[in-house]
């Protein structure tokens, strides 16, 4: 199985600031055929469902602010959140889906200072 | 609008069955892979379990394989998991999901609780 670290576990930052999230997998996600990264990222927030936030590594899903930008190949990827606000407190995880079984990372939770 | 509404959660004995259901709209579910996905409390999330458009094949993680069983009614548009043989390690919510581009779950349902307990 592809394993996905994530890092940090936590971060706690300020309203307007900038934060990075990591994502790395054990293997590459990159598919020569197409040159697609088949790695996603998820929000969580608390008590809610995992919303969908970026596919191919760096396409936004539809309605997502553009405040959220994934970037990366192969095996090191990133969530950049921009201008955090207060409602992105939640846990963000990130998946490969390039080879079964479909895996995530353990997740990093944002905090708001 | 796309939808999925998950039901048939609840609280069960070590070694029983139970069947989850996913009842689905605003799209054509006889089109779309179905996907499982569940979180224990507290916890991070794990795929359980992926069934194909008209129900051919399917696909599970050796946590869930040869006890869980994957299934769609396409004329119902309900997707099934049928649990089996349930381990207090199977605790979780359980989301129904349709996945886009592979396995990339792009809508997720509200999710159902089990928990296996004695």
């Amino acid at each position: 199985d592809i394993a996905i670290t994530q890092s940090p576990s936590s971060v706690a930052v300020s309203v307007g600031e900038t934060v990075t999230l990591s994502c790395k997998s054990s293997q590459s996600l990159l598919y020569s055929e197409n040159q697609k990264d088949y790695l996603g990222w998820y929000q969580q927030k608390p008590g809610q469902t995992p919303k969908p936030l970026i596919y191919w590594a760096t396409n936004r899903h539809t309605g997502v602010p553009d405040r959220f930008t994934g970037s990366g190949s192969g095996t090191d990827f990133t969530l950049i959140i921009s201008s955090v606000q207060a409602e992105d407190l939640a846990d963000y995880y990130c998946e490969q889906y390039f080879v079964y079984p479909p895996t995530f990372g353990s997740g990093t939770k944002l905090e708001i200072k | 609008e796309v939808q999925l509404v998950e039901s048939g959660g609840g609280l069960v004995q070590p070694g029983s069955p139970l069947k989850l259901s996913c009842a689905a709209s605003g799209f054509t579910f006889s089109s779309n892979w179905l996907n499982w996905i569940r979180q224990a409390p507290g916890k991070g999330l794990e795929w359980v379990a992926s069934i194909n458009p008209d129900g051919s094949s399917t696909y599970y993680p050796d946590t869930v394989k040869g006890r869980f069983v994957v299934s769609k009614d396409n004329a119902k548009n309900t997707g099934y998991l049928q649990m089996n043989n349930l381990r207090s390690e199977d605790t979780a919510m359980y989301y129904c999901a349709r996945s886009r581009y592979h396995n990339w779950f792009a809508y997720w349902g509200q999710g159902t609780l089990v928990t296996v307990s004695s």
